[in-house]
């Protein structure tokens, strides 16, 4: 099946500050989102994306299908933005299943 | 409000018994998922369903179990065949499967603890 890898594993930021997260996928696909997980274990959706960019309030986010990645920009971060990110892509062959990263932990202090 | 309700929140049981973990969404979505997700780890298909009476086995369903008789519900049943389920169990919901995209929603995930 697919692979999902998400980087960097951890990042710790100061508040205010600028990051991206990075999401590499193994095969084509014609889908994806971003989900930030909150610290209570809620999952949020942030972005559906399968090609281009796109922003929302802070958040930005873009793929490039043809080179298997994306990239959520986070932009004068929050300490409400602490929690885990996650990426999610299509199984081959069956669209209606999903693989996800394992996730990017942020952790934003004041 | 449109969404997708997961209950109880935190659910404790004995080892050798089964639990049934509910999932009720309003959003008239035809796919709905659950998924399993331990420490630290990503996000676990164990089953999902595409239109109401059928369903498959995702990536990790030895040791559950599912139905699917309403559009709107679809229960997860850990069964004492499962050999380590003390874990965070979340449902998801997408809208047609005849269309060739997904969006998935989710809802609040019901802890489960299992001594």
């Amino acid at each position: 099946g697919i692979q999902v890898e998400q980087s960097p594993p951890d990042l710790i930021l100061q508040e205010g500050a600028n990051s991206t997260l990075r999401c590499n996928f193994s095969d084509s696909v014609n889908n994806l989102q971003w989900f930030h997980q909150n610290p209570w274990g809620q999952l949020i959706n942030l972005f559906y994306i399968p090609s281009g960019t796109k922003q929302n309030g802070r958040l930005s986010a873009t793929t490039v299908a043809t080179e298997r990645y994306s990239l959520l920009y986070i932009s004068s971060s929050q300490t409400t933005d602490s929690g885990v990110y996650f990426c999610a892509v299509p199984n081959s062959g069956g669209y209606q299943k999903v693989t996800f990263g394992i996730g990017t932990k942020l952790q934003v202090i004041p | 409000d449109g969404g997708i309700t997961q209950s109880p929140k935190y659910l404790f049981r004995k080892e050798g018994q089964n639990v049934t973990l509910s999932c009720e969404q309003n959003l008239n979505h035809d796919a709905m998922y659950w998924y399993r997700q331990d420490p630290g780890q990503g996000l676990r298909l164990i089953y999902y369903s595409q239109i109401v009476n059928d369903f498959q086995k995702g990536d990790i369903a030895e040791g559950y179990s599912v139905s699917r008789e309403k559009k709107e519900s679809f229960p997860l049943t850990v069964t004492s065949a499962q050999k380590n389920p003390t874990a965070f169990y979340l449902c998801a919901s997408s809208i047609s499967p005849g269309q060739r995209s997904y969006e998935q929603y989710f809802g609040p995930g019901t802890r489960l603890t299992v001594t």
